[in-house]
């Protein structure tokens, strides 16, 4: 079973629409859960934190839910820009804090 | 201020070939994670440094290896490259108080 599982899509949705990405992580000693973004052929970039309270980016609402272990991100009013792969990263606790990653969903957000 | 650079940014190789792939942030930043990237799989940590004249084993160190002797340039090496080492390399930096990591634009190599 992989570490840190997410829908690999892709999700095809017109512009303005909310769109929806769930991850589930197995080990329960992860520590700290990321939502990273990576547009194609680029490299990855931090798009937030997630924290157990839910937190909120402008469009982007992340939550996570330790009983589960699972983590979510909703994407309100959806725009051309938001087209990219959208990275689940999780860490465990350790010396050189590792994250890892899911293989992530692919979003095509379409006019 | 650069961010994350890595040299080069493409590369072909023949199987048995060797080759040096630069690292290099310009944020004082104490860690630095070498990653290979491949279709359909996350990102998997191949070395990493906590530190310059440190290095250690990520999950997949088979194949390579890494230096880091000074603590802006982190090194990775493929001594006889091999077929399955045909990916997408990221070099990767953060501060001792952040877990955000700052990658590089990635190296493509092909080995034939």
């Amino acid at each position: 079973r992989k570490e840190v599982e997410q829908d690999p899509g892709p999700f095809n949705v017109p512009e303005g629409a909310t769109v929806a990405f769930n991850c589930t992580y197995s080990n329960s000693a992860s520590q700290s859960f990321f939502w990273y973004r990576q547009d194609c052929r680029k490299e990855p970039k931090l798009l937030m934190s997630v924290y157990s309270s839910g937190n909120e980016d402008g469009r982007f609402t992340a939550q996570l839910n330790r009983a589960s272990q699972y983590i979510s991100l909703l994407i309100r009013d959806s725009k051309l820009s938001d087209s990219a792969t959208y990275l689940c990263v999780v860490t465990l606790s350790g010396g050189y804090n590792k994250l890892i990653f899911g293989a992530g969903t692919r979003l095509a957000v379409h006019p | 201020n650069a961010g994350v650079t890595q040299t080069p940014k493409f590369r072909v190789l023949k199987t048995g070939q060797s080759m040096t792939l630069l690292c290099a942030q310009d944020m004082n930043h104490e860690y630095m994670y070498w990653y290979r990237q491949d279709p359909g799989m996350g990102l998997r940590l191949i070395h990493y440094s906590v530190g310059e004249g440190t290095t250690a084993k990520g999950e997949v160190p088979d194949g390579y290896n890494v230096s880091r002797l000074k603590k802006q340039n982190f090194l990775l090496g493929l001594e006889s490259a091999a077929p399955s080492q045909t990916s997408v390399y990221f070099c990767a930096s953060r501060t001792g108080s952040s877990y955000e990591q700052y990658f590089g634009p990635g190296t493509r190599l092909t080995v034939t």
